[in-house]
This record gives structure tokens, sequence and C-alpha cells, in this order.
């Protein structure tokens, strides 16, 4: 099983709609998880951070659940500027130690 | 803040040439990454160094690659001989909470 899966997509949506982004990760040790944007030809930025009790940042809610583990992204109200690849990040141990990447889901927003 | 400095941006080489390939971390960042992403495999660790000493390699592919950061300042990542499989882009990224990313290098081994 890989460390962390994602469904590679594409999302096709239209502007305005409500898409979410399921992530798996194995390590049942894992402490730290974020959502990272990667556009078309550019590098990862860090979206969101993933917080226990789940976080909201505008459009963006992200979710946890320790239990089965897995990581969700929610963007509500699409814009097209939101097209692009959504990379889900896991650490094991908290402090300067890698992250490991998804493959990334795609996400395009149609006008 | 100049951010992750990387060079050179775009390499296109022939099989069996060495590449370099260079970075300059964020001032004061501690940790330093060579990630390596490919349309099949995503973003991979090739290895890490944190206040200049490395720490893990694992991920390095075979004894053709091999990194070096001989100061806070500066690490190379360097590859002899080259193959096409090589081809991909090099991203080098430092950490402080939060990874932040060079624009990466993307190499072309014909």
């Amino acid at each position: 099983r890989k460390e962390v899966e994602q469904d590679p997509g594409p999302f096709n949506v239209p502007e305005g709609a409500t898409v979410a982004f399921n992530c798996t990760y194995s390590n049942s040790a894992s402490q730290s998880f974020f959502w990272y944007r990667q556009d078309c030809r550019k590098e990862p930025k860090l979206l969101m951070s993933v917080y226990s009790s789940g976080n909201e940042d505008g459009r963006f809610t992200a979710q946890l659940n320790r239990a089965s583990q897995y990581i969700s992204l929610l963007i509500r109200d699409s814009k097209l500027s939101d097209s692009a690849t959504y990379l889900c990040v896991v650490e094991g141990l908290s402090g300067n130690t890698p992250l490991v990447f998804g493959k990334g889901t795609r996400l395009s927003v149609i006008a | 803040d100049a951010g992750v400095i990387q060079s050179p941006r775009h390499e296109v080489t022939e099989m069996g040439q060495e590449v370099t390939l260079r970075c300059k971390p964020i001032s004061g960042h501690n940790s330093l990454f060579w990630y390596r992403q490919t349309m099949m495999r995503g973003l991979e660790l090739l290895i890490y160094f944190n206040n200049n000493v490395p720490i893990d390699d694992s991920g390095m592919p075979e004894d053709r690659f091999s990194a070096k950061m001989p100061n806070a300042s500066f690490s190379t990542l360097k590859i002899q001989p080259s193959e096409p499989r090589d081809s991909a882009v090099y991203f080098c990224a430092t950490r402080a909470g939060e990874l932040f990313f060079g624009e990466g290098s993307r190499l072309t081994v014909l």
C-alpha cells in the first residue's frame, strides 16, 4: 500500500460547484497533515494545514479522520483560478522531518 | 526574502553527461530537502539535510546520484552519468514549519 494515496482525477467541474477530494495514508503514527497546491509547471505551495478538529479557510475546508486514516479537502463555490493539482501531504513525526506527498488530484474548473 | 533559489531552471543534456543542480536555501532554514517529480511517480524525496548533515539518503535512486551541502547557504545534487530515465523536475525545498520549494530544475536527458 502506498504511503499516501489520492484519486488522480481529473475532476472537471463548472464554476460555482462544490468539489471534494479525499486522501488516505498508511502510517497510523502520522502526526501532521497538509494540502499543497501545484499550478501547472510551478512548484507546490502550502494551501492549508489539516487539524484534528477540522479547519476552514474561506471557501476551503479540510477534515481529518484518524480512525479511518483519511484526509479530505472541500472547495465551495469553485473559481476558475482554483484549477490546479492538489497534493495531500503527511508527516510521520513533528519537526523538520520529510513530508510524504501523494501524487495529487487534478482539478479543472470550467466556465 | 528571495525564497529558495535553484539553478539551472532548465537543462537538456545527453546520456552519459554529468549534471549538477544547485540550490540556495532560505537563510535561517536548517533543513534542506531534494525532491524529484515525474508524472509516473509524483514527488519523491531523494535526500534531506539537517544543519548541513545528510540525514536520510535512502531515496537516492542509485550510486549515480550524490548530494552535498558544504555550508548552510548552498547545496548540490549531482548525477553522473545521467540517463534518460533521470528526466524529471528536481525541487529543492527548505522548511520552517511550512515547506518552501524552489521553482525547480527541469532536466531532460536525451
